[in-house]
């Protein structure tokens, strides 16, 4: 069995300054781990995933985020916000099978404040 | 351009309606996927094909059928036996096997009235 905790349903932050969100999984054997972007009344678009080649993943949109075994942890980081990064964001996780058992966190909104 | 196409954009249905929502891509992915997308909830699968002619059942397919009788294709059918169907739906396609994510259609908004 495999699940994503996302810590903070709402996250406010300033323009500028660092944006952090949390996201821990569970998951009996090695994960792919991804972050997804959904603005109003869209689709997700996929922001990064991380496949066990490296722990640091670099996404678009200046996002990062690292894998951390010991901490279980999956947190996605950008250190200046825009006001375009207001959006929902969603951590998922999936055992290294293939995408179809994919679980999804329950998602953080991040609001941009100026 | 290659993605996925969701149609309509917003639907309205009476209750006791059945609806059908469609999806489309031409990405040539092997797998499709429906979501139902509700505030705070996340998202939640209704049914997955992985192969033409052949699909699975999600966490909630309760209330919901599918078909996959083309590879492009894959709509979802919302019955009148879904008893609170007003929700964001949401349809993905993927390579299938590993190492690959999902491509997600714009989704469409159903509302009972």
């Amino acid at each position: 069995a495999q699940s994503v905790t996302q810590l903070g349903s709402h996250v406010s932050v300033s323009e500028g300054a660092l944006v952090l969100l949390r996201c821990n999984y569970s998951s009996s054997v090695p994960p792919y781990l991804f972050w997804y972007v959904q603005y109003p009344n869209q689709g997700l678009q996929l922001l990064l995933k991380y496949t066990s080649a490296a722990t640091l993943v670099k996404g678009i949109n200046g996002f990062e985020a690292e894998f951390k075994k010991s901490e279980t942890s999956f947190h996605l980081t950008k250190p200046s916000a825009h006001m375009s990064d207001a959006a929902e964001y969603f951590c998922a996780v999936t055992p290294s099978g293939g995408y179809q058992k994919v679980t999804f966190g329950t998602g953080t909104k991040l609001q941009v404040i100026p | 351009d290659g993605g996925i196409t969701q149609s309509p954009k917003y639907l309205f249905r009476k209750e006791g309606q059945n609806v059908t929502l469609s999806c489309e891509q031409n990405l040539n992915h092997d797998a499709m996927y429906w979501y139902r997308q509700d505030p705070g909830q996340g998202l939640r699968l209704i049914y997955y094909s992985q192969i033409v002619n052949d699909f699975q059942k999600g966490d909630i397919a309760e209330g919901y059928s599918v078909s996959r009788e083309k590879k492009e294709s894959f709509p979802l059918t919302v019955t009148s036996a879904q008893k609170n169907p007003t929700a964001f739906y949401l349809c993905a396609s993927s390579e299938g096997g590993r190492n690959t994510e999902a491509f997600f259609g714009q989704g469409t908004r159903l509302t009972v009235v």
